[in-house]
């Protein structure tokens, strides 16, 4: 696709549920990242992949939460036993190389509200 | 740790006024610099960079110079516009740290 595309845009689940988030990053692009924005605060790192391995996952709060990257493409981040403090906007990017300074291109998220 | 401090907002201002929102940022090492900017619904744009020292960074009238003897980045337009009105963020990566770190964002209103 033309552009970082994230399924589903908008997700409800419950306390305790898991729950998995897809990422179709830009065609090509070797680095892929996600993030979380809580309401009113700026993204927050959570995990980069070089290809199909996690080059640096030190933003996972903790083991509840998993991402892969099988092929080196899509990426589904998955949270298990989800709370209440999981609700925030999931930000999926992707870039070129990876290499510091280069660009990086965002979807439009999935907001993700854990009742 | 390395962290990006921007600005409070919301921030309003009237056409044609000039712009500034403050970005200053620690680090350990030499970042490279950005502002992202966000529209009413859509994802995250890049609006500018700047990856060493001294280099301004520019695009749609915005400019923003690396300062790094106030390890300072701020966002500036002479002349803004309704269109303008958007969540603009700051963010600093490490050479070597892939990731971006952000600030907490500015929202900017400009009425007609």
């Amino acid at each position: 696709g033309a552009g970082v595309s994230q399924t589903p845009s908008n997700k409800v689940t419950e306390k305790g549920k898991y729950v998995e988030l897809r990422c179709d990053p830009i065609s090509g692009h070797t680095a892929l990242y996600w993030y979380r924005q809580s309401l009113g605060q700026g993204p927050e790192f959570l995990i980069y992949f070089q290809g199909t391995g996690a080059a640096d996952d030190s933003g996972l709060p903790n083991d509840r939460f998993f991402a892969v990257r099988p092929e080196g493409s899509v990426s589904t981040l998955k949270i298990q036993r989800t709370e209440r403090g999981d609700s925030a906007v999931y930000l999926c990017a992707s870039s070129l190389n990876g290499f510091g300074g280069t660009e990086a291109f965002f979807g439009q998220g999935t907001r993700l509200t854990v009742v | 740790g390395d962290s990006v401090t921007q600005m409070e907002g919301p921030v309003t201002l009237s056409e044609e006024a000039f712009l500034t929102i403050n970005c200053t940022y620690t680090a350990t090492g030499y970042p490279s610099l950005f502002w992202y900017v966000q529209y009413p619904g859509e994802g995250l744009q890049l609006l500018l960079k700047a990856t060493k020292a001294d280099d301004k960074g520019s695009n749609k009238g915005f400019e923003a110079t690396y300062r790094k003897e106030t390890t300072s980045f701020h966002l500036e337009k002479g002349s803004v516009q309704v269109s303008d009105s958007a969540v603009y963020f700051c963010a600093l990566s490490l050479q070597g740290a892939q990731k971006l770190v952000f600030g907490q964002g500015t929202r900017l209103t400009i009425n007609p």
